[in-house]
């Protein structure tokens, strides 16, 4: 059972575009969305993240807009550069914590110059 | 860069051997976490550790066990190994179960 789906599998976006990630959950319970970037070969660093008390964060170029009704949410970024280029997963927990972290399968972006 | 550190980078097996995996969390946290990434999959947990004690386990089957020790890196161990175990193993530590966890550089680990 995947408990969180992320679309799409690949995203191709040109320099200076919008690049948006999308994810949809089915638990209820969880409360707690980061969003992590996964260069190759290296482990996931955690880009942003928010909690369903709020419809939107916003860090610099990086946005999180979250529907709690609709059970989803999508990362957006900005003026998307060729150092943006990597893979990016949706995450979610319980507990309003790191703890357990149920991840999507991951997109790969690809920014062209 | 984490503080979060990994050995070995790359490992490959034989189906029915036993492998460790190491971790050496970043200075001052005392939970870590660890986590299998296969192939184009998200890193899906397989239990964490808090001072010492195994505090919570996914979807793994026992022959999948863990420590932690007392300057609180962490091993996991993976017995009777398969071909589907052919995998990304994340180690993740953090101050406590509560807070931002950041992951290492992976052991990737093949079976063949």
């Amino acid at each position: 059972q995947q408990q969180v789906k992320q679309s799409p599998q690949s995203l191709i976006v040109q320099k200076g575009g919008i690049s948006i990630i999308n994810c949809a959950y089915e638990n209820t319970a969880f409360d707690y969305f980061p969003w992590y970037q996964q260069f190759p070969g290296k482990g996931p660093a955690l880009l942003i993240a928010i909690r369903p008390d709020v419809s939107e964060k916003k860090e610099g170029r990086f946005t999180i807009s979250f529907n709690k009704s609709a059970k989803q949410f999508s990362l957006h970024i900005m003026d998307s550069q060729p150092g943006d280029s990597a893979t990016y997963f949706c995450a979610a927990s319980k507990g309003g914590s790191n703890y357990k972290l149920t991840f999507g399968k991951g997109t790969l972006l690809t920014v062209n110059p | 860069e984490t503080g979060v550190t990994q050995s070995p980078t790359h490992l490959i097996k034989t189906r029915g051997q036993q492998v460790t995996l190491r971790c050496s969390s970043q200075s001052g946290h005392n939970t870590v976490s660890w986590y299998q990434q296969a192939l184009g999959q998200g890193p899906q947990f397989i239990f964490q550790y808090y001072r010492e004690e195994e505090n919570g386990r996914g979807n793994f089957p026992p022959r999948f066990s863990g420590l932690q020790f007392p300057n609180y890196s962490s091993e996991l161990n993976v017995n009777a190994l398969e071909l589907d175990d052919s995998a990304l193993y994340l180690c993740a530590s953090s101050t406590n179960r509560n807070t931002e966890a950041f992951f290492g550089q992976g052991t990737r680990l093949t079976v063949v």
